[in-house]
């Protein structure tokens, strides 16, 4: 089946740090990635997406490229701020017998950006 | 342009009582997901539905079922609820049915089981 394997948190940086955070897949199809933020009492925030092998999705200073050779897509940003403290979830959206929509999401991890 | 709307927000129950939980859609969007989010289980798939029919299911007893409305509104239902249903529960929208679509989510209802 499929799943999604994300580093484990928390992660701990200070304000300007680069940030990566790994993420690996295991799909059956040719699944599309996701990168989705949750802040604390909220539902999911979209980041960003890539629905084919080499595409970079990019939004608000986060990128994140689909490699297929090695089933990763890690999500990076090049100076983090306070305001970027969240829970990250990596998913994958797989195509499906029959169609339909259905994410599997990785276990999330926590950043805290500190002064 | 709305987000997706659930409500209620929380809710506290008793264990053995049911409970419906209620989705409305980004407008224009037709496919509606459920997810039951826990800190021991992560994030996991209920069910989809796309005009008014359930597309996808996950590994969920029958106690858990939904439906979908012609106006894609969508409403969860669970019976016989137990301690370990307690969760956050949230919904997505996306356009269609199709794994290239981001879904689009509400903030959640979280459900409490005493």
């Amino acid at each position: 089946g499929n799943s999604v394997t994300q580093m484990e948190g928390p992660v701990t940086l200070s304000e300007e740090a680069f940030l990566t955070i790994n993420c690996t897949y295991t799909a059956t199809g040719y699944p599309s990635l996701f990168w989705y933020v949750q802040y604390p009492g909220e539902g999911l925030q979209l980041l960003l997406k890539a629905t084919k092998a080499d595409d970079k999705g990019s939004n608000k200073g986060f990128e994140a490229t689909y490699r297929k050779e090695t089933t990763s897509f890690h999500l990076e940003k090049g100076s983090v701020q306070v305001s970027d403290s969240a829970v990250y979830f990596c998913a994958l959206s797989d195509t499906l017998t029959g169609g339909g929509n259905k994410l599997t999401f990785g276990t999330g991890t926590q950043l805290k950006v500190e002064l | 342009k709305a987000g997706v709307t659930q409500t209620p927000r929380y809710l506290i129950k008793t264990r053995g009582q049911q409970v419906t939980l209620s989705c409305s859609p980004i407008s224009g969007h037709r496919s509606v997901s459920w997810y039951q989010q826990t800190p021991g289980q992560g994030l996991q798939f209920l069910f989809e539905y796309f005009s008014e029919t359930q597309r996808n299911k996950g590994n969920f007893p029958g106690r858990f079922s939904g439906r979908q409305f012609s106006n894609s509104r969508s409403e969860m239902n669970v019976s016989t609820l137990e301690l370990g249903d307690s969760a956050l529960y949230l919904c997505a929208s996306s356009r269609d049915s199709n794994s290239n679509q981001p879904q689009h989510f509400g903030d959640g209802t979280r459900l409490s089981i005493l």
